[in-house]
């Protein structure tokens, strides 16, 4: 199994609709967990971060985390073309030699269609 | 705050060539990584580095790569014969560590190097 499992997708969604992007991660430790936007040719950017259980928004992104059943997903609201992107999910995860990093998954490729 | 910089871009080689990449860290980030990206894939980490030190290479193709971090700040990553197999984009990344939380703001990346074996 791999650390961490997404649908690789395409996800095709219409302009103002809900794109929703889900993780699964298989380390039941992990703490912290992070979903990254990729635009082609680009490297990976930061948009959210989740160390609780539950919701956390921030403008039209949601992250949702399910400790006990060891699955993350991303929400986005009001979805707009320039949304348009591979979103990677990260998870923290810590060693048995104490080292920290995170496993990233394939990535999801959401499509937004005006 | 100044971003993470690499160097080349882009590189081109033949294979058993030799190659090498530079990552200079976001200012007070202690520890960096070294991430190779094959398309259509999630970055895969190679190598992490806590100030001038390794922590993690388990994943590092020892036979061939190499990097180092000598005054804690810059790195180098070299590739020794390359092969075709190790076209990708490598990206560098530096984070805040928080003890028994891993990064707390997540990693910053750099732009990456784009290198083609032929």
């Amino acid at each position: 199994q791999k650390e961490v499992e997404q649908n690789s997708g395409p996800l095709s969604v219409p302009e103002g609709a809900i794109a929703s992007l889900n993780c699964t991660y298989s380390d039941r430790v992990s703490q912290s967990f992070f979903w990254y936007r990729q635009y082609s040719g680009k490297s990976p950017e930061l948009i959210m971060s989740i160390y609780s259980n539950g919701d956390k928004e921030d403008g039209r992104f949601t992250a949702q985390l399910n400790k006990a059943s060891q699955y993350v997903s991303l929400l986005i609201r009001d979805s707009q073309p320039s949304d348009s992107a591979t979103y990677l999910c990260a998870v923290n995860i810590e060693k048995r030699t104490g080292a920290n990093n995170l496993f990233f998954g394939t990535g999801t490729r959401l499509t937004v269609i005006p | 705050e100044a971003g993470v910089a690499q160097s080349p871009r882009y590189k081109i080689i033949e294979k058993r060539q030799s190659v090498a990449f530079w990552c200079n860290p976001i200012s007070g980030h202690a520890t960096l990584y070294w991430y190779q990206q094959i398309l259509g894939q999630g970055p895969k980490l190679l190598i992490q580095f806590q100030n001038n030190g390794v922590v993690d290479d388990s994943q590092l193709p020892k036979d061939r790569f190499s990097a180092e971090r000598l005054k804690g700040v810059d790195s180098t990553l070299k590739i020794q014969p390359a092969k075709l197999e190790d076209s990708a984009v490598y990206l560098c990344a530096s984070s805040l560590e928080v003890q028994g939380r891993g990064p707390v703001r997540g990693y910053t990346f750099g732009s990456g190097t784009r290198l083609t074996v032929v």
